[in-house]
This record gives C-alpha cells, sequence and structure tokens, in this order.
C-alpha cells in the first residue's frame, strides 16, 4: 500500500497570499495524483487530476505541480472560501487507493 | 447535473452488519466505477472498495473480509454491506463516481451520511 503524507497538517495563512501545500508518497506514483477540498459538514471537492489538470469549475488560483513522490498544491492569492481542508490522494497502483491525512488551510 | 444520495440507518450495533445505498440521479451506472469512502469524525479519508458497472468489485485490502458492494442497473443503485461493526466503524460514508481506472478519482460525491456503531 502506497503511503501518502501531507505537510503541514495546518497552514494559517492571510487572505490574498499564497498558499503552498505539500505530499509525499511513500513510492512513485508517476503523476496519478489528485487533490481535494473539504469544508466542514461537505463532501470533498476534486480540485485537480493527473498532478495539474484543473477539475470542471476550478479557479485557475489553484495549480498543481510534481511528479514521483513530491507533489505541491498552490493557491496563488487565497479568497475566503479557500480556507478549509485539502487531501491528495494517490491512483497510480490501486487497489486501494490511498489519501494523505488532510492539510487544514486556517486564517490568520 | 449528476447527483449522488446515500441512505441507510444512522445507527448499528456491534457485531451487526451495515446496509447502505446509493441512488445516481441524472445519469447512468454505465462504463463507471461507484465507490464507497469513509471519514471518522474529525479524521481522514478511507476508501473502502468500489464496483464496475459490469459487475466487478475492488476492495481495500484492510476491509476485504467484511465488506460486500453491489450493484442494480435497474434502480440505478449501488450498495454497501459491511459485516461485524465494532465502534471503529463509526464514521460519515461517502458514495462516490469515479471515471476509470486510469483516472481513479471520485469526480461526484453525495452528501455523507453519518453511522454510528453503538449499543
Amino acid at each position: 500500500e502506497i503511503v501518502m503524507t501531507q505537510s503541514p497538517a495546518t497552514l494559517s495563512v492571510s487572505p490574498g497570499e499564497r498558499a503552498t501545500l505539500s505530499c509525499r508518497a511513500s513510492q512513485s506514483i508517476s503523476s496519478t495524483l489528485a487533490w481535494y477540498q473539504q469544508k466542514p459538514g461537505q463532501a470533498p471537492r476534486l480540485l485537480i487530476y493527473g498532478t495539474s489538470t484543473r477539475a470542471t469549475g476550478i479557479p485557475a488560483r489553484f495549480s498543481g505541480s510534481g511528479s514521483g513522490t513530491d507533489f505541491t498544491l498552490t493557491i496563488s492569492s487565497l479568497q475566503s472560501e479557500d480556507f478549509a481542508v485539502y487531501y491528495c490522494q494517490q491512483y497510480n497502483n490501486w487497489p486501494p487507493i490511498t489519501f494523505g491525512g488532510g492539510t487544514k488551510v486556517e486564517i490568520k | 447535473q449528476l447527483q449522488l444520495q446515500e441512505s441507510g440507518p444512522g445507527l448499528v450495533k456491534p457485531s451487526e452488519t451495515l446496509s447502505l445505498t446509493c441512488t445516481v440521479s441524472g445519469g447512468s451506472l454505465s462504463s463507471y466505477y461507484w465507490g464507497w469512502i469513509r471519514q471518522p469524525p474529525g479524521k481522514g479519508l478511507e476508501w473502502i472498495g468500489s464496483i464496475f458497472y459490469s459487475g466487478s468489485t475492488y476492495y481495500n485490502p484492510s476491509l476485504k473480509s467484511r465488506v460486500t458492494i453491489s450493484l442494480d442497473a435497474s434502480k440505478n443503485q449501488f450498495s454497501l454491506k459491511l459485516s461485524s461493526l465494532t465502534a471503529a466503524d463509526t464514521a460519515v460514508y461517502y458514495c462516490a463516481r469515479h471515471p476509470s481506472a486510469n483516472y481513479y478519482v471520485s469526480d461526484y460525491w453525495g452528501q455523507g451520511t453519518l453511522v454510528t456503531v453503538s449499543s
């Protein structure tokens, strides 16, 4: 099973600033990585798949990069609606698909 | 617009079997994978398993001995059965769609249903 590790656990950012979230895989997963956003009481929402492809309707301020074992989600200028928990997920070698533990982006 | 809706009991006793159903509206089950993901309160996401519209199933090895996922195309539904429940199975259970084996992400989700395991 591929273990996904996200850092930091919590990220404090001011509105308008850039946020950089990291995700590391325990072995190479090529570019088979997705990112999700989850707000309290809601289901996760797909943001990015294939490391860098934005899902339908996702604003351009969200971008993904990386390959192999190290990946990054960048939010270029945080809006109030972006404060949430973000999860990465690998789908290179499944079953099982596996998720990272999440990064909470909070208001500084 | 595709919509998924989970249904089932909110409270189940230890050692019993949980049965949940996901009803899909606004589209058919054809050509996609359909899965279950759960989230214990305050914790992260765990993939339980999925079923392809043809009936092939895929399970998380950690739960495989207790999980059965099935599909009823005539009702546009798929279901989860999880047996031998313990308190550790208390979680919000989500159903989701996965576009393909090569893009095994969850692009549509149900709203989730909280299942509490308690006597």
